[in-house]
């Protein structure tokens, strides 16, 4: 079965670019997250999607950074501008909502650099 | 609010020895625990959980029981190889969207 798949694995940015980094959940289910991993933070919750409704904006973050579900297979998280204290690796995970199942499962991440 | 406690940050054993890494979580509610592994450079990967106190879990050798007693949920292995190098997270989830992560647990196994 096909996990989440994350592109890029890498994204190299100077300050104040815009760039967007995508998401394709597992098949068939119906929750999504989006992640920021940091050595310092841990993992810090940026958005949080139900059957495609966005349930939680981020935040100290939704000013720069915007998560979008166009379709059930598709997310993207948009940050913009862009500063160096965004680098970090960005998780996007998924799951079913509920039952014995339930547990995100997390794709290989996005490691962004901000120059 | 919820939370999540691993208490050794940094582990290193040898071959073949037993690993015990502590979690013990504070929860409002009757959480879902769970365990997950992380390599480097790779997300974190789903190991097992457990929803009911004295439940087990386990997977890849792994194994970890729900004790709502001590509010605890310690993963332990017999035996570890030098592939279980990794970070290993613990997290809670009390039925809705929010999972809480413990900060990590890095086991450096020697050969």
């Amino acid at each position: 079965d096909a996990g989440v798949t994350q592109t890029p694995r890498h994204e190299v940015a100077e300050k104040g670019q815009t760039i967007i980094l995508k998401c394709e959940p597992v098949s068939g289910h119906n929750d999504l997250f989006w992640y920021r991993q940091t050595k310092i933070q841990g993992l810090e919750l940026l958005s949080y999607f139900r059957s495609k409704s966005l349930m939680e904006d981020g935040g100290a973050f939704k000013d720069r950074f915007k998560a979008e579900m166009l379709n059930s297979s598709f997310s993207t998280l948009k940050i913009q501008p862009t500063e160096p204290k965004d680098s970090a690796v960005y998780l996007c995970a998924s799951s079913f909502r509920q039952g014995e199942n339930q547990a995100p499962l997390f794709g290989e991440g996005t490691r962004l650099s901000v120059l | 609010g919820d939370s999540v406690t691993q208490t050794e940050g940094q582990v290193a054993l040898s071959e073949e020895d037993f690993l015990t890494i502590h979690c013990n979580y504070s929860a409002s509610g009757y959480p879902a625990l769970f365990w997950y592994v992380q390599y480097p450079g790779e997300g974190p990967q789903f190991l097992f959980r457990a929803s009911r106190d004295k439940e087990k879990g386990s997977s890849r050798g792994f194994e970890a029981t729900y004790d709502k007693g001590t509010t605890s949920f310690h993963l332990r292995k017999a035996s570890v190889q030098e592939s279980d190098s990794a970070v290993y997270y613990c997290a809670l989830n009390t039925g809705n969207y929010k999972y809480v992560f413990g900060a990590g647990t890095r086991l450096k196994v020697i050969a």
